[in-house]
């Protein structure tokens, strides 16, 4: 089993559709979350950290829950330009990714 | 700010060859990680490094992958000898020590091993 497992995807959704992402990870140890975006062919890029109250970055919002060691990402009204893979992360010393999730929004 | 450099950033060599791939870490970052990704398995972490030394080498898939960071601000990924698996992008990556801190890709290696 992965250590950071996720849906596997892909999810095509229409522009204006909300999406749920959702991360598990088996580590309890870890102690920080991230959620980044990858665009094709480009480096992986921070979208958010998450945190234990759960936070919000305008269209995103980012929830975890340690006791289920569950992260989510919600994207509200999603565009065009939304369309990259997510790929979630946990840290404790070192940083481990889960193998993302594809996301296409179609107009 | 210059962000992680990485070179080079497209090698095509033969099977049997040596090849090194260098990482220049963010100035101040304490932390250097060395990720491989492929399709198939995704964004392996490969070896991570705490003020040069190495902590973490259990993602080095075989004896034939080695890497050092002699100093602060320079990290080398060697394969010797290479074979047509390890075609891959390689992904240098810094932060700050810490682990709640975010870390920074470099813009990757892209190696095929024909």
């Amino acid at each position: 089993r992965k250590e950071v497992e996720q849906d596997p995807g892909p999810f095509n959704v229409p522009e204006g559709a909300t999406v749920a992402f959702n991360c598990t990870y088996s580590n309890s140890a870890s102690q920080s979350f991230f959620w980044y975006r990858q665009d094709c062919r480009k480096e992986p890029k921070l979208l958010m950290s998450v945190y234990s109250s759960g936070n919000e970055d305008g269209r995103f919002t980012a929830q975890l829950n340690r006791a289920s060691q569950y992260i989510s990402l919600l994207i509200r009204d999603s565009k065009l330009s939304d369309s990259a893979t997510y790929l979630c992360a946990t840290s404790y010393d070192k940083v481990i990714f889960g193998p993302g999730t594809s996301l296409s929004v179609i107009p | 700010d210059a962000g992680v450099i990485q070179s080079p950033r497209h090698e095509v060599t033969e099977m049997g060859q040596e090849v090194t791939l260098r990482c220049k870490p963010i100035s101040g970052h304490n932390s250097l990680f060395w990720y491989r990704q492929t399709m198939m398995r995704g964004l392996e972490l490969l070896i991570y490094f705490n003020n040069n030394v190495p902590i973490d080498d259990s993602g080095m898939p075989e004896d034939r992958f080695s890497a050092k960071m002699p100093n602060a601000s320079f990290s080398t990924l060697k394969i010797q000898p290479s074979e047509p698996r390890d075609s891959a992008v390689y992904f240098c990556a810094s932060r700050p020590t810490g682990p709640g801190n975010t870390i920074y890709f470099g813009e990757g290696s892209w190696l095929t091993v024909v």
